[in-house]
């Protein structure tokens, strides 16, 4: 069974602070996607990077960046001289090849950027 | 142009009616699907459809059942709402069923749904 956790709450943190927000997965599949998704206070999904199995590279897009480690089922967002417009929930998740495209959510962080 | 939209955004109701929830996508997608956030910001997937095809059903209620009249759109239809039915909606389509490159969910604004 495919589950996704993430063990961070919330943090709270200084504008121009760097910022790690923590993913852990479990699955059987040996093809599988992960996601990360961002719900600022306006409430609607964004779409921010999708990761498949057999692609392990780091990716960095502007300030964000993500850390992928298949040995230790880890799939980490940093934001890099935070800004208080990243100040939103941010959702890891993952689908399994198996499991044709739904997508299990871990539990969100809150990621509250303070000027 | 929007490209997964929800009607309506707000829906406040007393416990026992029932209500519909209408979901478009303009993005030419195969897949449609219905999540529920509750109000510890937990997702959790409900229903999904592929090109008008019941595919998944999550352990939901009967008294809630999805329609989808075309692949560009899929309603969702609660029946005697319950207090416990108080969440925010979200619609999402992706271009098809299978998990894979380029296969995306996108999502809808949400509709909220308050039961009185």
């Amino acid at each position: 069974a495919q589950k996704v956790t993430q063990a961070q709450t919330e943090i709270s943190v200084v504008e121009k602070e760097d910022v790690t927000l923590d993913c852990v997965y479990e699955t059987r599949d040996t093809t599988y996607y992960l996601f990360w998704y961002k719900q600022p206070p306006s409430g609607e999904l964004v779409f921010l990077i999708r990761r498949n199995s057999f692609d392990e590279q780091n990716e960095i897009s502007g300030r964000y960046s993500w850390n992928f480690q298949k040995s230790t089922s880890s799939f980490n967002f940093t934001i890099t001289a935070s800004q208080v417009v990243d100040s939103a929930v941010y959702f890891c998740a993952l689908s399994e090849e198996t499991s044709g495209s739904r997508l299990t959510f871990g539990e969100g962080t809150q990621l509250t950027v303070n000027p | 142009d929007t490209a997964v939209s929800q009607t309506p955004k707000y829906l406040v109701t007393q416990m026992g009616n029932d209500k519909s929830i209408k979901c478009e996508q303009n993005l030419g997608h195969d897949t449609m699907y219905w999540y529920k956030q509750d109000s510890k910001k937990f997702l959790k997937i409900m229903f999904s459809y592929n090109n008008k095809e019941l595919i998944i059903n999550e352990t939901v209620p009967n008294r809630f059942s999805p329609k989808s009249p075309d692949k560009a759109h899929l309603n969702l239809h609660i029946n005697s709402l319950e207090l416990g039915d108080s969440a925010v909606y979200f619609c999402a389509s992706s271009l098809q069923l299978t998990s894979g490159p380029n296969n995306e969910q996108f999502f809808g604004p949400g509709t909220r749904l308050t039961v009185l």
